[in-house]
């Protein structure tokens, strides 16, 4: 059983539209995260809840919008992208704020 | 000044020696620090945490931690070619309010 798990693996969209990933742990965490890793490799966190709270917001553009119906569960959805926007997104869960994380396989964002 | 600082390498060294990697951070105020090994095309995979100064050893790894200095080593003894990775220093900033990632060293180990 994959402990974070995030759909889809792979999208590959066009400039403009609107997409969504999701991220699911069944590791009992209570926080979670989503983390933008660019070209060069350099991982960012975005984006953190705690029990469904929002606690880290980075300086994102607001055309990313996290969203956690339970604990379990941290989805991110973007709005019209821009060819910026590709990059790996990992959802990643820790049991404390800010512990140690487990992190997903990773979404491969590819903008055309 | 970035918060967290790390060569970014590529480190090459030979199956079998030590590889030690080094990390520097801006907050005097860290409290917690995170290696994190990241292959090729994966996920990144914690490899070790050290909360206070001194060394932590598990297995092959040993995590050092300086606060005075503000900069955390990982040493990997008997290096082997699966050890080839590149190698993330994290750490919790602003008070327990942000964590941030290093921009990671590649290691090569060589057979």
């Amino acid at each position: 059983d994959t402990a974070v798990s995030q759909t889809p693996k792979y999208l590959v969209t066009q400039m403009g539209n609107d997409k969504s990933i999701k991220c699911e742990q069944n590791l009992g965490h209570d926080t979670m995260y989503w983390y933008k890793q660019d070209s060069k490799k350099f991982l960012k966190i975005m984006f953190s809840y705690n029990n469904k709270e929002l606690i880290i917001n980075e300086t994102v553009p607001n055309r990313f919008s996290p969203k956690s119906p339970d604990k379990a569960h941290l989805n991110l959805h973007i709005n019209s992208l821009e060819l910026g926007d590709s990059a790996v997104y990992f959802c990643a869960s820790s049991l404390k704020v800010l512990g140690i994380q487990y992190f997903g396989a990773g979404t491969r964002l590819s903008v055309l | 000044q970035k918060e967290v600082e790390q060569n970014s390498g590529p480190l090459s060294v030979p199956e079998g020696a030590i590889a030690s990697l080094n990390c520097t951070y801006s907050d005097r105020g860290s409290q917690s620090f995170f290696w994190y090994r990241q292959y090729s095309g994966k996920s990144p995979e914690l490899i070790m945490s050290i909360y206070s100064n001194g060394d932590k050893e598990d297995g092959r790894f040993t995590a050092q931690l300086n606060k005075a200095s503000q900069y955390v080593s990982l040493l990997i003894r008997d290096s082997q070619p699966s050890d080839s990775a590149t190698y993330l220093c994290a750490g919790v900033y602003n008070y327990g309010q942000n964590f941030v990632f290093g921009p990671g060293t590649r290691l090569s180990v060589l057979p």
